[in-house]
């Protein structure tokens, strides 16, 4: 079953703008992940942050987490229009295996 | 390899046919994992290994679906009389330890693409 529910199911913006993706998960987690996926192909790990921290940052994005309402969200700086593709959220709890949402698909027009 | 490998890229089989899709991960990562994914969807669980432990078959779909990890390393994921609703990605990856706490990052191939027609 999903455990991450990702919103928008799709964002369209203009280069240079910011673009954030909401993540809403139901049970308790060791960490969540968030993952992009170009073309429908394999994903490259973007960013982790775990159960007791409530943000981080790598370069162009910044990821918050609150686990009093089990959310996430990925924020994209001045985005390009190579930031074009769907971003995943992946929980894990316990001994069990990532489990992913549906996605946002992110369109950057140029 | 430098990553995980995934053959074949793509495969388009008759219904009714059984397929055979390989995983080969990175060296040394004791854990692998297979997702499926269909067309706009997101990623559905299929099994899960982790080292000479017992293997997490919860995501397995039906007794057609099976996979093997020979050696602790290369992985076959096998799909017996295949069917429509059989064709979508299949994704596998690895990481050095999974479950529990564990905070490894997973490390994706690029897929094999599945038409059963």
């Amino acid at each position: 079953s999903q455990q991450g529910e990702e919103d928008p199911q799709a964002l369209s913006i203009q280069e240079g703008e910011n673009a954030t993706m909401n993540c809403s998960y139901k049970t308790s987690i060791n960490n969540l992940q968030w993952y992009r996926q170009n073309s429908g192909r394999g994903l490259v790990h973007l960013i982790l942050i775990r159960s007791n921290e409530r943000e981080k940052h790598s370069g162009r994005l910044r990821v918050t987490l609150d686990t009093s309402k089990k959310s996430s969200s990925l924020l994209i700086t001045a985005s390009r229009a190579a930031d074009t593709a769907s971003y995943f959220c992946a929980t894990r709890s316990g001994n069990t295996p990532l489990v992913f949402g549906k996605g946002t698909r992110l369109s950057v027009i140029a | 390899g430098a990553g995980v490998s995934q053959s074949p890229s793509n495969k388009v089989t008759e219904k009714g046919k059984d397929v055979e899709l390989r995983c080969d991960p990175i060296s040394g990562h004791t854990a692998l994992y297979w997702y499926r994914q269909s067309l706009g969807q997101g990623l559905e669980f299929l099994i899960y290994f982790q080292g000479n432990s017992a293997p997490d078959k919860s995501g397995l779909p039906s007794d057609r679906f099976s996979a093997e990890r020979t050696g602790g390393s290369v992985s076959t994921l096998t799909i017996q009389r295949t069917q429509q609703e059989d064709s979508a990605v299949y994704l596998c990856a690895s990481s050095l330890a999974g479950g529990g706490y564990s905070g490894n990052t997973i490390y994706f191939g690029e897929g094999s693409w599945l038409t059963v027609v």
